[in-house]
Order: structure tokens, then C-alpha cells, then sequence
């Protein structure tokens, strides 16, 4: 099983519009939970540290459930920037361990 | 501000070449990283740097040497390609331990191996 497991999408979703996915991660001691964010052949980009408590930053909620062993990415009034790959990374200890990505396509 | 900076950004190597791929940080980051991106998959480590002078092997070692080669540099060898080392490579830094700092990761360099 993979540490962390992504719906790859793509989402298709029109401008304005909200749309949100998962990442689920198989370890229960992980400690840090982050959103990263890949546009076409870049690198990726921290997004968001995503808090025991949730977090909002502008557009994007991030939330952590830890009983599941989720977080999810809201994205709220979609633009065409927002087009994308995200990742979502988890750590535990030293260690860093990458979802393959959920692809995010905002239309005009 | 440059960040990381790598390079080659694209290399064409044919099977049992070998090269190396350099990267450098100005961010005065102790911990520096190789990745190696496929399709479908999430980026892998390859090798890290939790500081100067010491390397550890992560997930996909195999086929690769590494050399930290001062505090702003750490450098990927690849002493003799395989087709299966096609790939994007990523090198990144962080402060310190990733877990409680962010990494900044650079513009990646293209292998194929043919």
C-alpha cells in the first residue's frame, strides 16, 4: 500500500466554482501535513502547512483528520491560475513521502 | 535571490554513460535532497544531506552516488545509466529537519536515457 494515496482527477471545474479533494496516508504516527502545488513541468511549490486545526489561506482550506487519516484542499472561486497539480506530502520524522498528485483544471 | 539552482535543466545520455547533475543553494539551508519524479508516481527521495559532510541513502538509492561537496552544493552522480533512470530529477534544501521546515525545491533536470 502507498503512503500516500491521491485521486489523480483531473478535475475539470468551470470558474468560480469549488471544488475540493483528499489524501489519505496509511502511516498513523505522521506528525506534519503539507499541500504542495505543481504547475506543468515546474517544480513543486508549498501551498500550505496544513494545522491539527484546520487552516484557511485566501481561496484554499486545508483540513487534517487525523481518526481517518485524510486531509483534504478546498478550493474556493476557482481561477484560471488555480490550474494545477497538487501534492499532498506527509512526514513523519526525517521523512517526507509524496502523493503522486491531483490534477485541477479550471475553465473558462 | 536565486534559490536552487540545478543543472543540466535536459540531458540525453545513452545506456551506460554516466553524468552528474549539480545543485546549489543560496539560502544558507543545511539539509539538501535529490528527488526523482516519474509519472503516476510521487516524487522519491534518492539521497539526502541533513547537513554538511554527512549523506544518507532514502527510498531509491540504487544507481546513484552522491557528494555534498560543501554547505551550498550536493551533487547526483549517475556512474553508469540505465533506460530506468529516465526520469525528472529534483534537487531541494530546507532549513532543517523537513518535517518542521518547507523545502524549496529547484526548476528540476530532464534525463532520458536511451
Amino acid at each position: 500500500r502507498k503512503e500516500v494515496e491521491q485521486d489523480p482527477g483531473p478535475f475539470n471545474v468551470p470558474e468560480g466554482a469549488t471544488v475540493a479533494f483528499n489524501c489519505t496516508y496509511s502511516n498513523s504516527a505522521s506528525q506534519s501535513f503539507f499541500w504542495y502545488r505543481q504547475d506543468c513541468r515546474k517544480e513543486p511549490k508549498l501551498l500550505m502547512s496544513v494545522y491539527s486545526s484546520g487552516n484557511e489561506d485566501g481561496r484554499f482550506t486545508a483540513q487534517l483528520n487525523r481518526a481517518s487519516q485524510y486531509i483534504s484542499l478546498l478550493i474556493r472561486d476557482s481561477k484560471l491560475s488555480d490550474s494545477a497539480t497538487y501534492l499532498c506530502v506527509v512526514s513523519n520524522d526525517y521523512k517526507l513521502s509524496f502523493g503522486a498528485g491531483t490534477t485541477v483544471t479550471v475553465r473558462a | 535571490n536565486a534559490g536552487v539552482t540545478q543543472t543540466p535543466k535536459f540531458q540525453v545520455l545513452k545506456t551506460g554513460q554516466s553524468m552528474t547533475l549539480q545543485c546549489a543553494q543560496d539560502m544558507n539551508h543545511n539539509s539538501m535532497y535529490w528527488y526523482r519524479q516519474d509519472p503516476g508516481m510521487g516524487l522519491r527521495l534518492i539521497y539526502y544531506s541533513a547537513s554538511e559532510g554527512t549523506t544518507d541513502k532514502g527510498e531509491v538509492p540504487n544507481g546513484y552516488n552522491v557528494s555534498r561537496l560543501n554547505k551550498r552544493e550536493f551533487s547526483l552522480r549517475l556512474e553508469s545509466a540505465a533506460p530506468s533512470q529516465t526520469s525528472v530529477y529534483f534537487c531541494a534544501s530546507s532549513r532543517s529537519d523537513p518535517g518542521a521546515n518547507v523545502l524549496t525545491f529547484g526548476a528540476g533536470s530532464r534525463l532520458t536515457v536511451l
